[in-house]
């Protein structure tokens, strides 16, 4: 059963920092982008970053540019997403979410997604 | 960014109706367009990629269509676990970019 658990969510004061996990599996997960899907209290989908299959490629929203940095384990079939310098407009739930297509596809729509876990930046 | 726009916002229907929602994108995205469906507290759901391609396992009363920069996502025969909010999101352009949603409530 493919699967993605997200971890790491919680309150921190504004300047913060936060490591969030995502454990897969079910998948060959070196062979997929990964990526990380942000949704604001009551709003919608924003997405945050990617990483190729390979973790030689990483892009990133402007909203988060400079604060955030991606990051992959593939023998630990782990995603990170370290988050420095938090404001309160990054309050949201995070979503790891696999990239529908394999190796280096640039088409980047999501096909499983985590639970996802929640970050709240307040003082 | 490519800007999504969805309509209507939210509507009410029936079981069994005929559902249509209708996304715009500001530049033309081919077909690299995708459906989500989201209950509240859940994650979203894959339902719809390449802008017609049904995702595995989900049922045939939905579907897409469209190319360029208009779409629609339809759904035949609205049952009761398809009271959802639905978003549309171009992958043709970097960053990918979702639409505002539409939200299908129970008249």
């Amino acid at each position: 059963q493919v699967q993605l658990v997200e971890s790491g969510g919680g309150v921190v004061q504004p300047g913060g920092s936060l490591r969030l996990s995502c454990a897969a599996s079910g998948f060959t997960f070196s062979h997929y982008g990964m990526h990380w899907v942000r949704q604001a209290p009551g709003n919608g989908l924003e997405w945050v970053a990617v990483i190729s299959y390979d973790g030689n490629n990483k892009y990133y929203a402007d909203s988060v540019k400079g604060r955030v940095s991606i990051s992959r384990d593939d023998p630990k079939d782990t995603l990170f997403l370290q988050m420095n310098n938090l404001r309160p407009e990054d309050t949201a739930v995070y979503y790891c979410a696999k990239s529908g297509l394999n190796w280096g596809s640039s088409e980047w729509y999501f096909d499983v997604w985590g639970r996802g876990t929640l970050v709240s930046v307040s003082s | 960014a490519i800007r999504m726009t969805q309509s209507p916002s939210s509507f009410s229907s029936s079981t069994g109706d005929r559902v249509t929602i209708t996304c715009r994108a500001s530049q033309d995205v081919t077909y690299y367009l995708a459906w989500y469906q989201q209950k509240p507290g859940t994650a979203p759901k894959l339902l719809v990629y390449a802008a017609s391609t049904l995702q595995d396992g989900v049922p045939s009363r939905f579907s897409g269509s469209g190319s360029g920069t208009e779409f629609t996502l339809t759904i035949d025969n609205l049952q009761s676990e398809d009271f959802a909010t639905y978003y549309c999101q171009q992958y043709y352009f970097n960053p990918p970019t979702f639409g505002g949603g539409t939200k299908v409530e129970i008249k």
